[in-house]
């Protein structure tokens, strides 16, 4: 089955900053990458995902790159603020079931 | 658009009761509907995925039997943990793919289960 690395699993920078959090994947029939943020006790919410005959795409502060001869995807989020301190996760869809990274905790320093 | 509910959002139980907990997509039918459980500070596991009028499909390592799935309805999905110990205590969250794409998954706001 699909097996998601996620580094890293902290990451604290500081508040304008930006954050990279990468994922790798192992299953090359995968073909949709979501980025979910979970605040402590809430659902994952969708924050961008892409397909895989996309290999960037960008949503205001937001960018996720995928590369699929690589099978790895990560996530940018630029110009940092304090409310966008959660757990990230990425995951990747094969046979429509996702499977999660093993999330990334971001703290942004004021 | 695309809302999914959880009931209960809490619920505390006895060692050796079993609980019910419902999935429901509000505004749109649930071609397919799955069930996670997060242990603190980890990731989401998927347990099963259930598809309306079938028999659910569990992941290696979750037992059929005693995590229970019905989906009756095409906006109805339902949990039951039967025989609950303490290991069992969890965030347990569903999600719902629509007819309109089968990727995007809308999910639930979780129930936290307390074995005691």
């Amino acid at each position: 089955g699909e097996n998601v690395e996620q580094h890293p699993s902290t990451l604290s920078v500081q508040e304008g900053d930006s954050a990279v959090i990468k994922c790798t994947y192992s299953d090359s029939a995968s073909n949709y990458f979501p980025w979910y943020k979970q605040e402590l006790g809430k659902r994952p919410q969708l924050i961008i995902d892409i397909r895989s005959n996309v290999g960037e795409k960008k949503d205001q502060r937001i960018a996720v790159t995928l590369n699929k001869t690589a099978k790895h995807f990560s996530l940018h989020i630029t110009e940092t603020q304090p409310e966008d301190s959660a757990v990230y996760f990425c995951a990747a869809s094969s046979a429509r079931q996702l499977t999660f990274g093993s999330g990334t905790q971001l703290t942004v320093l004021p | 658009g695309a809302v999914v509910s959880q009931h209960p959002s809490r619920v505390i139980c006895k060692s050796g009761t079993s609980v019910k907990i419902e999935c429901r997509s509000l505004d749109f039918q649930a071609t397919t509907m799955f069930w996670y459980r997060q242990f603190p500070k980890q990731s989401l596991m998927l347990m099963a995925t259930s598809n309306e009028g079938s028999k659910a499909t569990y992941e290696q390592g979750v037992e059929k039997d005693k995590f229970l799935i019905n989906h009756a309805s095409l906006t109805l999905s339902t949990l039951t943990v039967t025989s609950a110990h303490p290991e069992d205590s969890s965030f347990y969250i569903c999600s719902a793919t629509s007819g309109t794409d089968v990727y995007e998954q809308y999910f639930g706001p979780g129930t936290r289960l307390t074995v005691t």
